[in-house]
């Protein structure tokens, strides 16, 4: 059954640690996305990628790090620059023409 | 700057009633506009969506409705069913399809049983 997977869950991190969370899809989709959620506000876009090898910034891509070196794979690392990394985070895929599927999201904590 | 504003944060509506969700944008530019649906600690699920060439766009239990000149959109669940419990986010982007949408804030949406 064709999905994204986010891994882990539920993640912390310590001060100044570096961290990468996982996103994986088996839909064969060319466009990933990575987005933040905080209580009480929209998704908000992070960085994306359209093809394999490339990727763009999104609106908040400060302390925040990216690849794509394979399609079905768009890891991001929340580098020890971001000063508030305690959110919930979103990986998204696409194909033209059709909507944005989600995986279930991760959950990062500071300890 | 809010680009996408969904005004209500929270709505709550008997169960078999029409619920609507509202969202307001100030980008004129956007032309393709998305309702997502989201249950706590899960990823938001696709509802349905409408481009700026419609004024209404129907699935099933699900309608949305676009006023270009006021630059507004809304969503009607008739009727709603306890399981329609759960935050709404409208989207918008300024191509049909994918890439760089922007979203509400979101508006919690409980059924009274």
């Amino acid at each position: 059954d064709g999905g994204i997977t986010q891994s882990p869950k539920y993640l912390f991190r310590k001060e100044g640690q570096n961290v990468t969370l996982s996103c994986e899809q088996n839909l064969n989709h060319d466009a990933m996305y990575w987005y933040r959620q905080d209580p009480g506000q929209g998704l908000r876009l992070i960085y994306y990628s359209q093809i394999v090898n490339d990727f763009q910034k999104g609106d908040i891509a400060e302390g925040y790090s990216v690849s794509r070196e394979k399609k079905e794979s768009f890891p991001l690392t929340v580098t020890s620059a971001q000063k508030n990394p305690t959110a919930f985070y979103l990986c998204a895929s696409s194909i033209r023409l059709e909507a944005q599927h989600f995986g279930d999201g991760t959950r990062l904590s500071i300890l | 700057d809010q680009q996408v504003k969904q005004n209500s944060p929270s709505l709550s509506v008997q169960e078999g009633r029409i619920s609507i969700l509202n969202c307001d944008y100030t980008n004129s530019m956007f032309d393709y506009f998305l309702w997502y649906k989201k249950y706590p600690a899960e990823g938001p699920t696709f509802l349905i969506s409408i481009s700026s060439i419609k004024d209404k766009n129907e699935d099933g239990r699900f309608t949305v409705f676009l006023n270009k000149s006021a630059k507004h959109l809304s969503l009607h669940i008739v009727p709603s069913q306890p399981g329609d419990s759960a935050v709404y986010f409208c989207a918008a982007n300024k191509g049909f399809g994918n890439e760089k949408l922007t979203f509400g804030t979101g508006t919690r949406l409980t059924i009274i049983p």
